[in-house]
């Protein structure tokens, strides 16, 4: 069975630090890869998205992830970290799992961005 | 704009009592999906529609009912068999289902409580 698994629930970080989340998936197959961005109370926003091609992805926000075969991850950077990115996030994979195809969600990290 | 639209945004069930979620969209897409968001595991994907008059079930199905009608309606019913109901809902849309490189659009959801 696919599995994605997110390293840390919690990630705090000072206001200008580097963000880095961390995103590891199982599959057999070569997948699609999305991370996706929770503010309270509301639904998902897609930051980015690794289909094929380049292994390094620009996203919204200054959020960019590598896409790591060797290492089956896909984490989240971003430079220095702003109030704003305070949010829960969440890694997402489309696998080829039989029986049923659609996203598999992480359990998501919620990032503190401390002044 | 385009977009998915949920509501009512907040919503109490009594004992015993069936609810319906509301769930439109006005983006064109074919795939439709509800999940279920409680604190700390993430997405549980509870039904899925590729297609209208079609739909498939996740992995928590058990107490919950959907249809698809129309290609922009994906409503989802509560019923009395879902003895845990209390939690954030989430629609989501996306361009095409199955393993497919096109990210899910999401509501702002719904958030159902107990009496």
């Amino acid at each position: 069975a696919q599995s994605v698994t997110q390293l840390g629930s919690h990630v705090s970080v000072s206001e200008g630090a580097l963000v880095l989340l961390r995103c590891n998936y199982s599959s057999s197959v070569p997948p699609y890869l999305f991370w996706y961005v929770q503010y309270p109370n509301q639904g998902l926003q897609l930051l980015l998205k690794y289909t094929t091609g380049a292994t390094l992805v620009k996203g919204i926000n200054g959020f960019e992830a590598e896409f790591k075969k060797s290492e089956t991850s896909f984490h989240l950077t971003k430079p220095s970290a702003h109030m704003s990115d305070a949010a829960e996030y969440f890694c997402a994979v489309t696998l080829d799992d039989t029986g049923r195809r659609a996203l598999t969600f992480g359990s998501g990290t919620r990032l503190q961005v401390q002044p | 704009d385009g977009g998915i639209t949920q509501s009512p945004k907040y919503l109490f069930r009594k004992e015993g009592q069936n609810v319906t979620l509301s769930c439109e969209q006005n983006l064109n897409h074919d795939a439709m999906y509800w999940y279920r968001q409680d604190p700390g595991q993430g997405l549980r994907l509870i039904y899925y529609s590729q297609i209208v008059n079609d739909f498939q079930k996740g992995d928590i199905a058990e107490g919950y009912s959907v249809s698809r009608e129309k290609k922009e309606s994906f409503p989802l019913t509560v019923t009395s068999a879902q003895k845990n109901p209390t939690a954030f809902y989430l629609c989501a849309s996306s361009a095409e289902g199955g393993f497919s490189n096109q990210p899910q659009h999401f509501g702002d959801g719904t958030r159902l409580s107990i009496l």
